[in-house]
């Protein structure tokens, strides 16, 4: 079965600290895709990144870095020099190649006081 | 590139009345995804549509949910009766093709009294 992990439920930090939001996988397929979503309190979620099961490469985009680890099957987020702005609920989720459907964790909800 | 259209944003309704909920995807996107958000958790899918066939509706109530994407393009999704647990955000989603990256709608809050 797919199952994703997100265990923390909430992170409050000071704005321009960093921080890093972790997500567990689970699954059994070969080809499987990881993916974090941004939901702002205004409800829309935004989708931030796709990483496919063999590109193990960290990527990086602005402020914003994952750190993906087949060995510890995490796909962790690091947002560096927090912003306000950043506050949000974080999704993890993941789908495979033997049905495609987004399997999703419970979310990091995330606050940066200024 | 326009994103996803939903309405109407807002809905409110007393229990047992009929409610329904429009999308139209991403131009191009074939595959189109109905969720149900309730606060604090994440999405579950109701539905998912490729071009205008139904490829998983598994966690579809259709006893009282029912949703429809007649040519490929828009979809309505519709709830009656409508039931107190009902109240939830509806997101639709759409993707390229099946696995690709989703992308979201604002949402429709329903509230259910």
């Amino acid at each position: 079965a797919q199952k994703v992990t997100q265990a923390q439920t909430e992170i409050s930090v000071v704005e321009k600290e960093d921080v890093t939001l972790d997500c567990v996988y689970e699954t059994r397929d070969t080809t499987y895709y990881l993916f974090w979503y941004k939901q702002p309190p205004s409800g829309e979620l935004v989708f931030l990144i796709r990483r496919n099961s063999f590109d193990e490469q960290n990527e990086i985009s602005g402020r914003y870095s994952w750190n993906f680890q087949k060995s510890t099957s995490s796909f962790n987020f690091t947002i560096t020099a927090s912003q306000v702005v950043d506050s949000a609920v974080y999704f993890c989720a993941l789908s495979g190649d033997s049905n495609y459907q987004l399997i999703w964790g419970a979310g990091t909800k995330l606050i940066i006081k200024p | 590139e326009a994103g996803v259209a939903q309405s109407p944003r807002y809905k409110i309704i007393e229990k047992r009345q009929s409610v329904a909920f429009w999308c139209n995807p991403i131009s191009g996107h074939a595959t189109l995804y109905w969720y149900q958000q309730i606060l604090g958790q994440g999405p579950k899918l109701l539905i998912q549509f490729q071009n205008n066939g139904v490829v998983d509706d598994s966690q579809l109530p259709k006893d009282r949910f029912s949703a429809e994407r007649l040519k490929g393009v828009d979809s309505t999704l519709k709830i009656q009766p409508a039931k107190l647990e009902d109240s939830a955000v509806y997101l639709c989603a759409s993707s390229r093709t099946v696995g690709d990256e989703q992308f979201f709608g604002p949402g429709t809050r329903l509230t259910v009294l």
